[in-house]
This record gives structure tokens, C-alpha cells and sequence, in this order.
């Protein structure tokens, strides 16, 4: 079946322009996430989306990053007045709510989209 | 807070080599515990995963054992290969919410 697919794949753009970037996740998945990879760096959280619950915005580094997820499906995350420390691959994944089976839980994995490089000038 | 702590890389290794990445982990609970693989121009996947304490998790002659009372998940193989070159990023989910904490990634190189 289809996988997490995130568009575009590239980005360039000046400093001080707006982008948007989007996630399809895998149908079915209501758990959404947002992270960033800059450069030789780790996985940073961004946001996280769960259901219809509110989302979990802790990693938002600034308020000119915000996301939205409309009808529990695709979602946007959007970058005002892009800076060149904005420039990184993000990368959208998706999973599963938690499964419980006999008392104990199972803990879905993500799946991961193959990622927006975004380049700021 | 919950926290993943990896070796620092980058690991370098011959092929056939045994490899270790140590992977040590700080959560409330009992969280889920989970080793993901970057190869060179593509997105992240999951190599294997870890639900409960002793628990083994195993893919690709790769293995990590859910070691509760040293709070660890080590990846290991006995015999890396050139195709083995990739990050991998140690990972958790706890209980209590339902955000993933990853590490910083261990860069592994296997020359031939």
C-alpha cells in the first residue's frame, strides 16, 4: 500500500518568504508527526497530531512555524518569514493509535515520509 | 523528561566486524524502545523494535535486547556489510503520551 508522502520533495526560497509544506500520511493513521533534520543533526520534534485531541506544539521553535491537520488526514506545516537556520529536511511521519492486547499495550511504530529538503537563500 | 542517549559517531568498521551501538534511555514507565535506519538518500526506517523488559527485538541479523534494569537498548551484529552503511537512530515511546524521543543518530561506515 501507499506510504507516507510528503510534497514537495525540494524547496528553495528567499529569506522572509512564506512555505508550506505537506504530508499525506498512511490512511488510517491517526497519529501525525513533524520533525526537523538539519544537516548531520538528529531527529528535532516538532509537533505531534493525535486524533482529534489538541495538538502537542512543544517543539515549534518559533511562532512563525505553525501546522494544521484537516480532517485527520493531511496536513500542512508552514514557515513565515523563512530564516537560512529554517534549512533542513523535514520529514513527516505517521502511526497507529496504541493497540492494547490483553492488558498490555503494543506501541505502533512510525513511518516516516521521505522528506522536504527545504533551502532558504 | 524523557531522554535517548547514542554513542557519539562516527562508528567505522570492516566488513564482517561485530558492531555495537549503545543506545541508554531515560523515561517514566515502561516505554516502547525502537532502533530506526537512515541509508544514504532515503528516509527513515524501522529496523527493529522492543515492547517489554527482556523483550529481543531482531531484523537483518541485526538484534537489540530490552535491558530494563540498565535502562538500555544496545544494537548489535556480528558480521556488518558495506550495505550495513547507514545512521541509526536509537528511539522510545512511553506510556503516558504518545511522542517519540529519538536520539542523535550513530553514523556507521563498513569498508569492504
Amino acid at each position: 500500500g501507499a506510504g507516507v508522502s510528503q510534497s514537495p520533495s525540494n524547496k528553495v526560497t528567499e529569506k522572509g518568504k512564506d512555505v508550506e509544506l505537506r504530508c499525506d500520511p498512511i490512511s488510517g493513521h491517526t497519529a501525525l508527526y513533524w520533525y526537523r533534520q538539519s544537516l548531520g543533526q538528529g531527529l528535532e520534534f516538532l509537533i505531534y497530531f493525535q486524533g482529534n485531541s489538541a495538538p502537542d506544539k512543544s517543539g515549534l521553535p518559533s511562532d512563525r512555524f505553525s501546522a494544521e491537520r484537516t480532517g485527520g488526514s493531511v496536513s500542512t506545516l508552514t514557515i513565515q518569514r523563512t530564516q537560512q537556520e529554517d534549512s533542513a529536511v523535514y520529514l513527516c511521519a505517521s502511526s497507529l493509535n496504541i493497540a492494547w492486547a490483553g492488558g498490555n499495550s503494543t506501541y505502533n511504530e512510525q513511518f516516516f515520509g521521505p522528506g522536504t529538503r527545504l533551502t532558504v537563500l | 523528561g524523557n531522554s535517548v542517549t547514542q554513542m557519539e559517531g562516527p562508528v567505522t568498521l570492516s566488513e564482517e566486524a561485530f558492531l555495537t551501538i549503545n543506545c541508554t534511555y531515560t523515561a517514566t514507565g515502561y516505554p516502547s524502545l525502537f532502533w530506526y535506519v537512515q541509508y544514504p538518500g532515503e528516509g527513515l526506517q524501522l529496523l527493529l523494535k522492543a515492547t517489554k523488559a527482556d523483550d529481543k527485538g531482531s531484523n537483518k541479523g541485526f538484534e537489540a535486547t530490552y535491558r530494563k534494569e540498565t535502562t538500555s537498548f544496545h544494537l548489535e551484529k556480528g558480521s556488518v556489510q558495506v550495505s550495513d552503511s547507514a545512521v541509526y537512530f536509537c528511539a522510545l515511546r512511553d506510556n503516558y503520551g504518545q511522542n517519540f524521543v529519538f536520539g542523535p543518530g550513530t553514523r556507521l561506515s563498513v569498508l569492504p
